[in-house]
């Protein structure tokens, strides 16, 4: 069974500063995809980045990125520049090509002003 | 693109009545969606998944009777609450997943509905 684990459960940053948030999952499958969604107070579900297993290079989305270690199936983002918008929870989830996302319970970013 | 709504945003209904939640892709084609319900300050649990014209795939301990749901087009998905009682108040999540480019790997959600059940 896929597992998709987010170690800090909250976390917070100070506004302008640079945070990253961890995520490890377990798999035997060698073709998927990764994703980053944030859920803001509002509860709709922000599709944040992308990441497509067979691509080694790592995702951007302007001030956010990921370090993806395939090997280490480790799959962390990174926020720079945090902005107060960027407080919500952020989810990390495993899509095996096809088949149906497996989402980590959450870490709930704080950004202080 | 790849925008899916959700009605109603919220609703409140006596035990009992029956409650249905609307999601629509408004500028793709979703072959698959999902319905998810989630609980305060805890991830997103995947209860079924519907594709258009077949009958839903639910997930184990999630009652088939009692969440109807029904994915007539490439457009909307229906679920529809039965005989609902004050344990199903939760928030409700659709998601979308489509065909060609990102959208065929990539689930994009809804806004949510929450349920409140008196």
């Amino acid at each position: 069974a896929q597992t998709v684990t987010q170690s800090q459960p909250e976390m917070s940053v100070q506004e302008a500063e640079t945070v990253t948030l961890s995520c490890t999952y377990d798999t035997s499958e060698s073709n998927y995809y990764l994703f980053w969604y944030k859920q803001p107070p509002s509860r709709q579900m922000i599709l944040v980045i992308r990441q497509e297993a067979y691509k080694q290079q790592n995702a951007t989305e302007n001030r956010f990125s990921v370090n993806f270690q395939k090997a280490a199936k480790s799959f962390s983002l990174k926020i720079s520049d945090s902005q107060l918008g960027d407080t919500a929870m952020y989810f990390c989830a495993f899509n095996p090509s096809g088949s149906r996302l497996t989402f980590g319970e959450g870490t709930q970013l704080t950004v202080n002003p | 693109g790849a925008v899916v709504s959700q009605h109603p945003s919220w609703v409140i209904c006596k035990s009992g009545t029956s409650v249905k939640i609307e999601c629509r892709s408004l500028d793709f084609q979703a072959t698959t969606m999902f319905w998810y319900r989630q609980f305060p300050k805890q991830s997103l649990m995947l209860m079924a998944t519907s594709n258009e014209g077949s009958k839903a795939t639910y997930e184990q301990g999630v009652e088939k009777d009692k969440f109807l749901i029904n994915h007539a087009s490439l457009t909307l998905s229906t679920l529809t609450v039965t005989s609902a009682h004050p344990e199903d108040s939760s928030f409700y999540i659709c998601s979308a997943r489509g065909e060609g480019g990102k959208s065929t790997d990539t689930q994009y959600f809804g806004p949510g509905t929450r349920l409140t059940v008196l």
